[in-house]
């Protein structure tokens, strides 16, 4: 009964390598996101889909690419791993306006 | 860039005890919502405040924003050990799609 629900919680993996994270919100809504979570807490916007159509593009690297298959799920991809990218990603979906963000419970990515 | 600033950025109380984090912001917004993190959980929404409100209550949450001085504060009232969290601000500029920016958050420890 998870509303928002990313897997895998923890990844590690090497420095080069590609690798995915995966999300999907059973709540109706709209609107998700990407948020990056550094070793300080500062949480920062990566990206933002509206039914699938992306409406946010922070200045991250083009080595991450997320996708939106249908309004329910948003995926990251993130290629050539560095290890600048080790920090807890979280997802979020909102139904927009004034409605607070729902978020999963992140996935601990540590690139090695 | 970062819009949100929590103060302090720990805070260490007894049970019983009040709590009071502040945040302080750069530009103008269209609303403020507190957010409280668990250890190794996602964020879980608290409480919003409109620009042209003053105080808002929830429980044991007291929220007040002062946009002349772009500051708001978090009071929880007669703490309890599980308010043990990380306290997060994150404002919305209003400017169309849901965008909160968030602040580096205040570590909240409640000790029995």
């Amino acid at each position: 009964d998870t509303a928002v629900s990313q897997t895998p919680k923890y990844l590690v993996t090497q420095m080069g390598n590609d690798k995915s994270i995966k999300c999907e919100q059973n709540l109706g809504h709209d609107t998700m996101y990407w948020y990056k979570q550094d070793s300080k807490k500062f949480l920062k916007i990566m990206f933002s889909y509206n039914n699938k159509e992306l409406i946010i593009n922070e200045t991250v690297p083009n080595r991450f690419s997320p996708k939106s298959p249908d309004k329910a799920h948003l995926n990251l991809h993130i290629n050539s791993l560095e290890l600048g990218d080790s920090a807890v990603y979280f997802c979020a979906s909102t139904y927009g306006g004034d409605s607070p963000l729902h978020f999963g419970n992140g996935t601990r990515l540590t690139v090695t | 860039s970062q819009q949100g600033e929590e103060d302090p950025q720990a805070l260490s109380i007894q049970e019983g005890e009040n709590a009071t984090m502040n945040c302080s912001y750069k530009t103008s917004i269209n609303n403020l919502q507190w957010y409280r993190q668990n250890s190794g959980r996602g964020l879980v929404h608290l409480i919003l405040i409109r620009s042209n409100e003053r105080e808002k209550h929830s429980g044991r949450l007291r929220v007040t924003l002062d946009t002349s001085k772009k500051s708001s504060s978090l009071l929880i009232t007669a703490s309890r050990a599980a308010d043990t969290a990380s306290y997060f601000c994150a404002t919305d500029k209003g400017t169309g799609y849901s965008t909160l920016t968030f602040g580096k958050g205040t570590m909240l420890l409640v000790s029995p």
